[in-house]
């Protein structure tokens, strides 16, 4: 079974361009999460999905952070327009639903670099 | 202050050695304590989960406990090996209403370097 991926594993892009990562979850599961993790800080919660609905986007930033996930399958995050502090790794994750111990896969993350 | 607190930030040990991690939480009620490993490049993958009525869980020569009472967890690494080098994170997962959600309160992780 294939596990969580993400592409792409690598960007580097100018301050002020627009990047879009993707995230295609394991196969049936309905839960789908974004986290980041910024250079010497923990891994912080972004946001969540169910299916094609955000169940908690609490996490997210600010407004130039739109994620979707059009079908209830793979997701994307866009970051338009990026800035430096927005540098940092990107991980998504999936679970099949939500229970006591709601097991969360991890994909291998994308590393995004703003100069 | 972050609600997850871990000690030590890096520790290295030779092969063989055991280690042991601690990690501190605030967050307040939580549903389950998790213990992930990453490896440089990775995401991280899931060691032990653990309620807050369990107060050990073990996973081959990873033995995790958890004190609800003093909001206290520890990861014990027995006969260190090569491959244990990484990040180990200790992850709370709050609760409401009865109902684990999916948003994760992670620590800033414990690298460990296991030499030969």
């Amino acid at each position: 079974e294939a596990g969580v991926t993400q592409f792409p594993s690598h960007s580097v892009i100018e301050k002020g361009q627009t990047v879009t990562l993707r995230c295609d979850p394991i196969s049936g599961h309905d839960n789908l999460y974004w986290y980041r993790r910024v250079m010497g800080k923990e891994i912080k919660f972004l946001l969540h999905f169910v299916k094609e609905s955000k169940q908690d986007e609490s996490g997210m930033p600010n407004n130039r952070f739109l994620a979707e996930r059009t079908g209830g399958t793979y997701s994307t995050l866009k970051v338009q327009p990026a800035e430096l502090e927005d540098s940092g790794v990107y991980f998504c994750a999936s679970s099949i639903r939500l229970t006591t111990y709601n097991e969360q896969f991890f994909g291998p993350g994308t590393r995004l670099t703003v100069l | 202050k972050n609600q997850v607190e871990q000690s030590p930030q890096s520790l290295i040990i030779l092969e063989g050695k055991n280690c042991t991690l601690q990690c501190n939480y605030t967050v307040s009620p939580f549903s389950n304590l998790r213990w992930y490993k990453q490896d440089t490049g990775r995401g991280p993958v899931s060691l032990t989960i653990m309620t807050f009525s369990e107060n050990t869980k073990s996973n081959g020569r990873y033995t995790a406990t958890l004190d609800a009472d003093t909001k206290q967890s520890s990861l014990h690494i027995t006969a260190s090996q090569l491959s244990d080098s990484a990040s180990y994170i200790c992850v709370v997962s709050p609760t409401a209403g009865g109902t684990s959600y999916g948003k994760l309160t992670f620590g800033q992780g414990t690298i460990l370097t296991v030499h030969p």
